[in-house]
């Protein structure tokens, strides 16, 4: 699995939307973007994934560029429980063990 | 509602004693694993487990041992547990990856384990 680059830290301010980068320069035309989010010392939580297209839910926005070598997750209006480390994971989904490879991830501080 | 649960949540136990983390998933996914998270290392897989009866090493499986006889259970054994097994550790669950969009995985609420 490709690996991925995201910034240590970010802030936003509350209401205000967070856009949260990752670089994936090496992706593989297989290979999709995840996102998951952990609060405090919670269990990770899916957000959303994509391969090309972008993609909404109803937690958020996923944009991929063109050349899918980088993406940003959009949290449209940031709360204060948005608040927590948000992990960028590349997986290739043909023949996969399943495993998720956890990076440092982006801890995103939300604030009043 | 759709969860996977961890037992217990938080364990205290001494060296040697022989301890088993449980993992129960109530939405009939195939794939079940145990993560460990350390400080400055994140979240590293321990066992994965494609099926029933069918279980195989992740990135850092010296230590545990895990068993899937339901589809729905994979508990986590530490036959022997040292000081280095502290750790706060998660159990994760999904469908089989072949259908891109059910692929998410859901992960338990955590136990985290001391060994004195």
């Amino acid at each position: 699995d490709a690996k991925t680059t995201q910034p240590t830290s970010m802030d936003c301010a509350e209401g205000r939307a967070a856009n949260l980068p990752c670089n994936h320069s090496t992706i593989s035309g297989n290979e999709y973007v995840y996102w998951y989010r952990q609060i405090h010392s919670q269990g990770p939580q899916y957000i959303i994934h994509g391969l090309k297209n972008n993609e909404t839910n109803e937690m958020a926005s996923l944009i991929i560029t063109e050349d899918r070598k980088s993406s940003t997750l959009i949290l449209p209006h940031a709360t204060l429980r948005d608040t927590a480390v948000y992990y960028c994971i590349v997986r290739d989904l043909s023949g996969n063990t399943g495993k998720l490879i956890f990076g440092q991830g982006t801890t995103l501080q939300v604030k009043p | 509602e759709a969860q996977v649960t961890q037992n217990p949540r938080y364990l205290i136990t001494v060296t040697g004693k022989k301890l088993t983390v449980t993992c129960s998933q109530n939405m009939n996914h195939e794939y079940m694993s145990w993560y460990r998270q350390d400080p400055g290392l994140g979240l590293r897989q321990i066992y994965y487990s494609m099926n029933v009866e069918v279980t195989d090493k992740g990135d850092v499986p010296e230590g545990y041992k895990v068993s899937r006889k339901e589809k729905r259970n994979f508990p986590l054994i530490l036959e022997s547990p040292s000081p280095n097994q502290t750790s706060l550790y998660f159990c994760a669950s999904s469908f089989w990856v072949g259908a891109a969009e059910k692929t998410e995985a859901f992960f338990g609420q955590g136990t985290r384990l001391t060994v004195v």
